[in-house]
């Protein structure tokens, strides 16, 4: 499984766009960048997934260069209810492996 | 529709004691995943299904941990004796094979464990 590397928090403001850089040096041609994001006293609950370019949806976007050596989670104008951990993991068949995460911190 | 649903949500238990976490997943997930988390760590895979299957238990301490998913369906983790270093949130997840690499795993709400 490759391994991420990402920052172990981030603090932001309500309004601010947020944007969290997860970096995979060694990740295999069948992987998938996947997010999960956990609020306290719940699971991980799945965000976005993309293999490359750029993956948009409701809640966030996902930019991940040519080289997939790194990604970037985007979550535009948090709220406070933003505030959580976010994992970026690095998904190949039915493996998910999980790092500390990032913890992103919103304030008003 | 429901999604994992774990019980019990908490349990307090002395050193030594057994204790037992159920997990029923979102119905018609084949994929079954048991994971660990401590305070301020991602989740630990401990094993995961594929329908009655342990596929991967590498991570399971076998000494004191065990597991079973019959028929396919719910599962029960069970930690007999359990230590001090047990205290943790027990989670369970499922997804559904058929989405092959794209894995969206569901997650419940976890069980924290105390032992004392």
């Amino acid at each position: 499984l490759a391994k991420t590397t990402q920052p172990i928090s981030m603090d932001s403001y309500e309004g601010q766009e947020v944007n969290i850089t997860c970096s995979h040096n060694n990740i295999a041609t069948n992987d998938y960048i996947t997010w999960y994001q956990q609020f306290p006293s719940q699971g991980p609950r799945f965000i976005i997934q993309g293999y490359k370019t750029k993956v948009t949806n409701e809640v966030a976007s996902l930019f991940i260069p040519a080289d997939r050596k790194s990604s970037t989670l985007s979550l535009p104008r948090v709220s406070l209810s933003d505030t959580a951990v976010y994992y970026c993991l690095a998904v190949n068949d039915y493996k998910l492996s999980f790092g500390a995460g990032t913890t992103v911190t919103v304030r008003a | 529709e429901a999604g994992v649903v774990q019980s019990p949500r908490y349990k307090i238990i002395e050193k030594k004691q057994p204790v037992a976490f159920w997990c029923n997943p979102i119905s018609g997930h084949n994929t079954l995943y048991w994971y660990r988390q401590n305070l301020g760590q991602g989740p630990e895979l401990l094993i995961r299904y594929e329908n009655e299957e342990a596929v991967d238990d590498s991570q399971l301490p076998k000494d004191r941990f065990s597991a079973e998913r019959l028929k396919g369906v719910d599962s029960t983790l069970k930690i007999q004796p359990a230590e001090l270093g047990d205290s943790a949130v027990y989670l369970c997840a499922s997804s559904s094979s058929g989405q092959g690499v794209r894995t969206e795993a569901f997650f419940g709400q976890g069980t924290r464990l105390t032992v004392v």
